[in-house]
Protein backbone atom coordinates (compact mmCIF):
# COMPACT_ATOMS: atom_id res chain seq x y z
CA UNK A 1 0.00 0.00 0.00
CA UNK A 2 1.47 3.05 -1.20
CA UNK A 3 1.45 5.78 1.41
CA UNK A 4 -0.40 9.26 0.67
CA UNK A 5 1.54 12.49 1.12
CA UNK A 6 0.11 15.79 0.77
CA UNK A 7 0.05 18.28 -0.05
CA UNK A 8 1.12 17.70 -3.93
CA UNK A 9 3.01 20.73 -4.12
CA UNK A 10 4.12 24.03 -1.77
CA UNK A 11 5.48 27.43 -3.17
CA UNK A 12 7.34 29.21 -0.46
CA UNK A 13 9.14 32.38 -0.38
CA UNK A 14 12.74 32.27 1.27
CA UNK A 15 11.91 31.98 5.55
CA UNK A 16 8.57 30.55 5.19
CA UNK A 17 7.47 27.32 7.11
CA UNK A 18 6.46 24.02 5.46
CA UNK A 19 4.56 20.94 6.61
CA UNK A 20 4.84 18.00 4.32
CA UNK A 21 2.78 14.89 5.47
CA UNK A 22 2.79 11.46 5.37
CA UNK A 23 -0.38 8.83 5.53
CA UNK A 24 -0.07 5.07 5.75
CA UNK A 25 -3.37 2.82 6.05
CA UNK A 26 -1.13 0.11 7.58
CA UNK A 27 0.84 -0.03 10.88
CA UNK A 28 4.61 1.26 10.24
CA UNK A 29 7.68 0.04 11.14
CA UNK A 30 9.59 3.01 10.03
CA UNK A 31 9.32 6.69 7.72
CA UNK A 32 12.32 7.02 5.55
CA UNK A 33 12.08 11.07 4.08
CA UNK A 34 14.63 11.91 0.90
CA UNK A 35 14.76 14.93 -1.30
CA UNK A 36 15.22 14.69 -4.97
CA UNK A 37 16.22 17.54 -6.89
CA UNK A 38 15.42 17.55 -10.32
CA UNK A 39 17.14 15.14 -12.53
CA UNK A 40 19.25 14.31 -9.38
CA UNK A 41 19.59 11.00 -7.09
CA UNK A 42 17.17 11.59 -4.32
CA UNK A 43 19.49 12.16 -0.94
CA UNK A 44 18.29 10.93 2.76
CA UNK A 45 17.07 13.44 5.04
CA UNK A 46 15.60 11.47 7.89
CA UNK A 47 14.83 8.22 9.68
CA UNK A 48 12.04 7.78 11.91
CA UNK A 49 12.03 4.18 13.87
CA UNK A 50 8.59 2.93 15.65
CA UNK A 51 9.53 3.25 19.43
CA UNK A 52 10.85 7.09 18.90
CA UNK A 53 14.28 6.95 17.43
CA UNK A 54 15.19 9.02 15.20
CA UNK A 55 18.85 9.32 12.28
CA UNK A 56 18.73 12.36 10.28
CA UNK A 57 20.32 15.92 9.56
CA UNK A 58 20.14 18.54 12.18
CA UNK A 59 18.33 20.73 10.08
CA UNK A 60 15.81 18.80 9.66
CA UNK A 61 12.63 17.84 11.92
CA UNK A 62 9.97 15.42 11.59
CA UNK A 63 7.42 13.76 14.02
CA UNK A 64 6.37 10.12 13.38
CA UNK A 65 3.09 9.64 15.39
CA UNK A 66 2.38 5.78 15.34
CA UNK A 67 -1.17 5.38 16.21
CA UNK A 68 -2.29 7.65 13.42
CA UNK A 69 0.33 5.75 11.09
CA UNK A 70 1.71 8.67 10.05
CA UNK A 71 4.52 11.61 9.86
CA UNK A 72 5.06 15.00 9.16
CA UNK A 73 8.31 16.58 7.95
CA UNK A 74 8.96 20.43 9.08
CA UNK A 75 10.84 22.68 6.95
CA UNK A 76 11.41 25.99 8.75
CA UNK A 77 12.99 29.31 7.73
CA UNK A 78 13.05 27.87 3.92
CA UNK A 79 15.93 28.41 1.88
CA UNK A 80 16.69 28.10 -1.43
CA UNK A 81 18.27 24.89 -1.32
CA UNK A 82 15.40 23.49 0.42
CA UNK A 83 13.55 23.19 -3.53
CA UNK A 84 13.19 19.99 -4.51
CA UNK A 85 10.30 16.81 -4.38
CA UNK A 86 9.98 15.44 -1.41
CA UNK A 87 9.23 11.32 -1.14
CA UNK A 88 7.93 9.99 1.84
CA UNK A 89 9.35 5.91 1.91
CA UNK A 90 7.05 3.72 4.42
CA UNK A 91 8.04 0.37 6.12
CA UNK A 92 5.65 -1.98 7.57
CA UNK A 93 8.09 -4.57 8.90
CA UNK A 94 12.17 -4.74 8.25
CA UNK A 95 11.07 -5.80 4.03
CA UNK A 96 10.99 -3.37 1.84
CA UNK A 97 9.98 0.76 1.56
CA UNK A 98 7.38 1.69 -0.62
CA UNK A 99 7.69 5.32 -1.61
CA UNK A 100 4.64 8.15 -1.68
CA UNK A 101 4.41 9.95 -4.95
CA UNK A 102 5.95 13.16 -3.73
CA UNK A 103 5.54 16.43 -2.60
CA UNK A 104 7.14 18.76 -4.66
CA UNK A 105 8.48 22.22 -3.13
CA UNK A 106 9.56 25.50 -4.72
CA UNK A 107 11.22 28.07 -2.82
CA UNK A 108 11.35 31.71 -4.23
CA UNK A 109 13.64 34.61 -3.00
CA UNK B 1 33.78 8.40 0.61
CA UNK B 2 32.93 7.60 -3.11
CA UNK B 3 29.27 7.53 -3.83
CA UNK B 4 27.56 4.69 -5.64
CA UNK B 5 28.77 4.71 -9.44
CA UNK B 6 26.25 4.09 -12.36
CA UNK B 7 26.27 3.64 -15.66
CA UNK B 8 25.42 4.35 -18.26
CA UNK B 9 23.63 7.51 -17.06
CA UNK B 10 21.57 7.60 -20.77
CA UNK B 11 20.03 4.93 -22.95
CA UNK B 12 18.13 4.64 -25.51
CA UNK B 13 16.51 1.51 -27.55
CA UNK B 14 14.32 0.73 -29.71
CA UNK B 15 11.49 -1.31 -28.30
CA UNK B 16 12.30 -5.58 -28.13
CA UNK B 17 15.82 -4.52 -27.81
CA UNK B 18 18.09 -5.69 -24.62
CA UNK B 19 19.99 -3.25 -22.34
CA UNK B 20 21.89 -3.46 -19.35
CA UNK B 21 22.65 -1.05 -16.08
CA UNK B 22 25.86 -1.60 -13.78
CA UNK B 23 26.03 -0.21 -10.66
CA UNK B 24 28.82 0.00 -8.03
CA UNK B 25 27.64 0.08 -4.55
CA UNK B 26 29.50 2.19 -1.76
CA UNK B 27 32.22 0.59 -0.03
CA UNK B 28 31.25 -1.83 2.60
CA UNK B 29 27.64 -1.78 1.95
CA UNK B 30 26.39 -5.15 2.23
CA UNK B 31 22.72 -4.29 0.69
CA UNK B 32 21.77 -3.34 -2.68
CA UNK B 33 19.00 -2.39 -4.12
CA UNK B 34 17.83 -1.77 -7.66
CA UNK B 35 14.56 0.65 -8.25
CA UNK B 36 12.48 1.70 -11.42
CA UNK B 37 11.32 5.68 -10.90
CA UNK B 38 8.79 6.67 -13.88
CA UNK B 39 8.40 10.74 -14.33
CA UNK B 40 6.64 11.87 -11.66
CA UNK B 41 6.41 9.03 -9.52
CA UNK B 42 8.50 7.68 -6.32
CA UNK B 43 10.82 5.15 -6.72
CA UNK B 44 9.88 1.72 -7.24
CA UNK B 45 11.87 -1.43 -5.67
CA UNK B 46 12.50 -3.96 -8.04
CA UNK B 47 15.28 -6.43 -6.54
CA UNK B 48 17.13 -6.25 -3.14
CA UNK B 49 20.15 -7.65 -2.72
CA UNK B 50 21.77 -8.69 0.92
CA UNK B 51 25.64 -9.26 -0.06
CA UNK B 52 24.89 -11.34 -2.83
CA UNK B 53 21.33 -13.20 -2.53
CA UNK B 54 18.04 -12.14 -3.44
CA UNK B 55 16.15 -10.37 -0.57
CA UNK B 56 13.23 -9.81 -2.20
CA UNK B 57 12.59 -9.28 -5.70
CA UNK B 58 8.10 -9.86 -6.03
CA UNK B 59 7.87 -6.45 -8.43
CA UNK B 60 10.53 -7.42 -10.64
CA UNK B 61 8.91 -8.56 -13.83
CA UNK B 62 10.57 -11.59 -14.15
CA UNK B 63 9.72 -12.59 -17.48
CA UNK B 64 11.76 -9.51 -19.32
CA UNK B 65 14.08 -8.29 -16.37
CA UNK B 66 17.10 -10.26 -14.84
CA UNK B 67 19.87 -8.63 -12.17
CA UNK B 68 22.73 -9.81 -10.11
CA UNK B 69 25.04 -8.91 -8.11
CA UNK B 70 28.27 -10.87 -8.29
CA UNK B 71 30.83 -11.49 -5.12
CA UNK B 72 28.46 -9.13 -3.23
CA UNK B 73 29.51 -6.29 -4.99
CA UNK B 74 28.62 -5.17 -7.83
CA UNK B 75 25.37 -5.28 -9.33
CA UNK B 76 23.88 -5.80 -13.14
CA UNK B 77 20.25 -5.06 -14.14
CA UNK B 78 19.10 -6.34 -17.46
CA UNK B 79 15.93 -5.53 -20.18
CA UNK B 80 15.21 -8.62 -22.34
CA UNK B 81 13.49 -7.59 -24.69
CA UNK B 82 12.43 -3.92 -24.04
CA UNK B 83 8.96 -2.84 -23.59
CA UNK B 84 7.79 1.05 -24.53
CA UNK B 85 6.73 1.43 -20.24
CA UNK B 86 9.83 0.31 -19.42
CA UNK B 87 11.12 4.05 -20.32
CA UNK B 88 11.82 5.35 -16.86
CA UNK B 89 15.24 6.21 -14.51
CA UNK B 90 16.79 3.22 -13.01
CA UNK B 91 18.07 4.32 -10.01
CA UNK B 92 20.13 2.22 -8.06
CA UNK B 93 21.07 2.52 -3.91
CA UNK B 94 23.04 0.81 -1.36
CA UNK B 95 22.64 0.89 2.16
CA UNK B 96 25.08 -0.27 5.30
CA UNK B 97 23.10 -3.23 6.29
CA UNK B 98 19.15 -4.88 6.29
CA UNK B 99 16.41 -3.84 7.09
CA UNK B 100 14.62 0.05 7.35
CA UNK B 101 16.65 1.64 10.15
CA UNK B 102 19.44 2.00 7.63
CA UNK B 103 19.46 5.25 5.42
CA UNK B 104 19.81 4.50 1.76
CA UNK B 105 22.38 5.93 -0.47
CA UNK B 106 21.29 6.44 -4.26
CA UNK B 107 23.62 6.29 -7.44
CA UNK B 108 22.92 9.31 -10.53
CA UNK B 109 20.28 6.76 -11.95
CA UNK B 110 20.06 5.54 -15.86
CA UNK B 111 17.67 6.60 -17.32
CA UNK B 112 16.45 4.72 -20.11
CA UNK B 113 14.20 5.77 -22.94
CA UNK B 114 12.34 2.97 -24.97
CA UNK B 115 11.26 4.09 -29.00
Amino acid sequence: QQPVQSPQAVILREGEDAVINCSSSKALYSVHWYRQKHGEAPVFLMILLKGGEQKGHEKISASFNEKKQQSSLYLTASQLSYSGTYFCGTAYNTDKLIFGTGTRLQVFP
Amino acid sequence: EAGVAQSPRYKIIEKRQSVAFWCNPISGHATLYWYQQILGQGPKLLIQFQNNGVVDDSQLPKDRFSAERLKGVDSTLKIQPAKLEDSAVYLCASSRGLGNSYEQYFGPGTRLTVT
